[in-house]
């Protein structure tokens, strides 16, 4: 079944330290793999998107990611990590669930805490 | 831009009774709307799409009965969880996108605590 996986489910850095969150998916075809980072009474925010080209990809706040067809994986990572980051991030799948209808499918989270 | 608001941001009801959630897309015409359900701790779970002008596709497992979905304008979709139970408490959250979804971004409403009494 396609999945996504985030192993993690609760990371503690320090602030300014580097960061990579970790995100597995299970899909047979190139998938569309996104990043969202959720704060406390906001909304879920897209960091970045993978679609197809480079495979590091650039996105806002600071964050990349690097899709790995062969790892099955998209991780996140941040060279310097700053107090507001602390919030849960999610990894997500585009899924084509049929009939012209897709759904995102979202790993469990990983909650991100900064020590300052 | 792409701003999508849901009202109550809190609601807390009796058992038996029914809550209607709003979602709006502020700033942009939302051909689709989705509608998810999010556990302490547990990822989005998708309860159902809807585009507007036809009926909401619901996932399996999710009672179409219970959860209804209408999506009357291109800005605004409304969730109604019918005779509310305790087990429905949980945290709503909806998003929206202008066009395709295969290839635009969903942006996300800051959900709705829903607690049944």
């Amino acid at each position: 079944a396609q999945s996504v996986t985030q192993p993690d489910i609760h990371i503690t850095v320090s602030e300014g330290a580097s960061l990579e969150l970790r995100c597995n998916y299970s899909y047979g075809a190139t998938p569309y793999l996104f990043w969202y980072v959720q704060s406390p009474g906001q909304g879920l925010q897209l960091l970045l998107k993978y679609f197809s080209g480079d495979t590091l990809v650039q996105g806002i706040k600071g964050f990349e990611a690097e899709f790995k067809r062969s790892q099955s994986s998209f991780n996140l990572r941040k060279p310097s990590v700053h107090w507001s980051d602390a919030a849960e991030y999610f990894c997500a799948v585009l899924l084509y669930s049929g009939a012209g209808s897709y759904q995102l499918t979202f790993g469990k989270g990983t909650k991100l805490s900064v020590i300052p | 831009g792409a701003v999508v608001s849901q009202h109550p941001s809190r609601v807390i009801c009796k058992s038996g009774t029914s809550v209607k959630i709003e979602c709006r897309s502020l700033d942009f015409q939302a051909t689709t709307m989705f509608w998810y359900r999010q556990f302490p701790k547990k990822s989005l779970m998708l309860m159902a799409t809807s585009n507007e002008g036809s009926k909401a596709t619901y996932e399996q497992g999710v009672e179409k009965d219970k959860f209804l979905i209408n999506h009357a304008s291109l800005t605004l979709s409304t969730l109604t969880v019918t005779s509310a139970h305790p087990e429905d408490s949980s945290f709503y959250i909806c998003s929206a996108s202008q066009a395709d979804p295969a290839t635009d971004t969903q942006y996300f409403g800051p959900g709705t605590r829903l607690t049944v009494l």
